[in-house]
């Protein structure tokens, strides 16, 4: 139990364009997730938390506009990279909250972004 | 707020011994969560153990146990009888009891050698 999926897991885009990540929980159903970048051999920087149905909450220093993200359901969240520049290549995980096991966050295999 | 703190960027066991990793943390709370998760060269994120801060027995899960020392701030993970699978990045990571976030450390990176 308790699997949370992304989708790609590998992207690569040309500068300018958007792109989207989706995460999925595919077991549960979670009010709450999270999304995450993190650069090779470095730590988890959170960079907004998604509630289902209400506006995501961004970390300071996250643009809002630049990194869209939408709860729509108890189990999806997606997360839209607008206008990627080289600089927005990252990893990218998502993780979700199980709503029965609130101190538990599940993590996704996480979405590799390489913008040329 | 809250930090936490892995002193150990790398580390190397051989396997079939046993390793500890270190974790402090600063935090004015009383009740809290602790977690150890691993990062293997996959780069899934694996909850390894969970500690409530709330209660004085050290989590075990197999291999893995924990010493936590509430009043040193301190959360250290002891992999006992290390396996070439377990080489990964470990975090260690807070949250508090009704948090929404998790805190997490620089981590450290586990290598097992045969």
């Amino acid at each position: 139990g308790a699997v949370v999926s992304q989708h790609p897991s590998w992207v690569i885009c040309k500068s300018g364009t958007s792109v989207k990540i989706e995460c999925r929980s595919l077991d549960f159903q979670a009010t709450t997730m999270f999304w995450y970048r993190q650069f090779p051999k470095q730590s988890l920087m959170l960079m907004a938390t998604s509630n289902e149905g209400s506006k995501a909450t961004y970390e300071q220093g996250v643009e809002k506009d630049k990194f869209l993200i939408n709860h729509a359901s108890l189990t999806l969240s997606t997360l839209t990279v607008t206008s990627a520049h080289p600089e927005d290549s990252s990893f990218y995980i998502c993780s979700a909250r199980d709503g029965g096991n609130v101190e538990t966050q599940y993590f996704g295999p996480g979405t590799r972004l390489l913008v040329l | 707020a809250q930090t936490v703190t892995q002193s150990q960027p790398e580390m190397s066991v051989q396997e079939a011994e046993t390793v500890t990793l270190s974790c402090t943390y600063d935090t004015s709370e009383n009740n809290y969560y602790l977690f150890w998760y691993k990062q293997p060269p996959s780069r899934q994120m694996i909850l390894v153990i969970r500690q409530e801060a709330y209660k004085q027995q050290n989590a075990t899960e197999n291999r893995f146990s924990v010493n936590f020392q509430k009043a040193a701030k301190s959360f250290s993970l002891k992999i006992s009888d290390s396996q070439l699978g377990d080489t990964a990045m470990y975090f260690c990571a807070f949250m508090t009891l009704y948090g929404n976030k998790l805190v997490f450390g620089a981590g450290t990176i586990l290598r097992v050698k045969s």
